[in-house]
């Protein structure tokens, strides 16, 4: 029940296009849902998230779509460019005042081809 | 912009060693985490530590490890004997103290453990 499956494992599309990479969770008591982008050789860097009290959240050319009856949300990535070549975590947390663990899915490669 | 930094950033080491890993949190940040990342798998989180003990631990974070904050700055991880299986990205992260966003951690750049 604490799982979060994200699809696909890789992902390729061309510069100016548009990335979509989907999340599913079983837990309704997950309310935090952020995205991380990892560089090869870096740490995970949080890039935008959203509480289940909103459908859509967009910050620059990434937007989280959330889908509360489905338990899904997504992250769409709009004029996809080269330096957005990165693999993308979706996570998932149940806020508390301590011991915020976060659940990872399994990650989406993406390259943006020029 | 405040950053997690982590030390060293490659570590090797024998199986059945000790290591220590050490990372200092974003300076005004109070919650602190440990997460390993096998090769090509997940993240996965490890433990987190806040008001000077553990407040959550996974399975996985059993007697070998512990977690120590021995001063103000430096957040640091211990594996007593290593296993082969130990061999992973090591992230620290931290999250801060403002009520609302207490919960957004940020991680350090890692530390690539290899136990041969």
């Amino acid at each position: 029940q604490q799982q979060v499956k994200q699809s696909p494992q890789s992902l390729i599309v061309q510069k100016g296009g548009i990335s979509i990479i989907n999340c599913a969770y079983e837990n309704t008591a997950f309310d935090y849902f952020p995205w991380y982008q990892q560089f090869p050789g870096k740490g995970p860097a949080l890039l935008i998230a959203i509480r289940p009290d909103v459908s859509e959240k967009k910050e620059g050319r990434f937007t989280i779509s959330f889908n509360k009856s489905a338990k899904q949300f997504s992250l769409h990535i709009m004029d996809s460019q080269p330096g957005d070549s990165a693999t993308y975590f979706c996570a998932a947390l149940m806020i508390k005042a301590a011991g915020n663990k976060l659940t990872f899915g399994g990650g989406t490669r993406v390259l943006v081809k020029p | 912009e405040p950053e997690v930094t982590q030390t060293p950033s490659h570590q090797v080491t024998q199986m059945g060693q000790e290591v220590i890993l050490r990372c200092v949190p974003i300076s005004n940040h109070l919650y602190f985490y440990w997460y390993r990342q096998i090769l090509g798998q997940k993240v996965e989180f490890l433990v987190s530590f806040y008001n000077n003990e553990i407040s959550e631990k996974s399975e996985i974070f059993d007697d070998q490890f512990s977690v120590e904050r021995p001063d103000g700055s430096n957040f640091t991880l211990k594996i007593r004997s290593t296993k082969l299986e130990d061999s992973a990205m090591y992230f620290c992260a931290s999250s801060g103290r403002v009520v609302g966003t207490h919960y957004e951690q940020y991680f350090g750049p890692g530390t690539r453990l290899t136990v041969t």
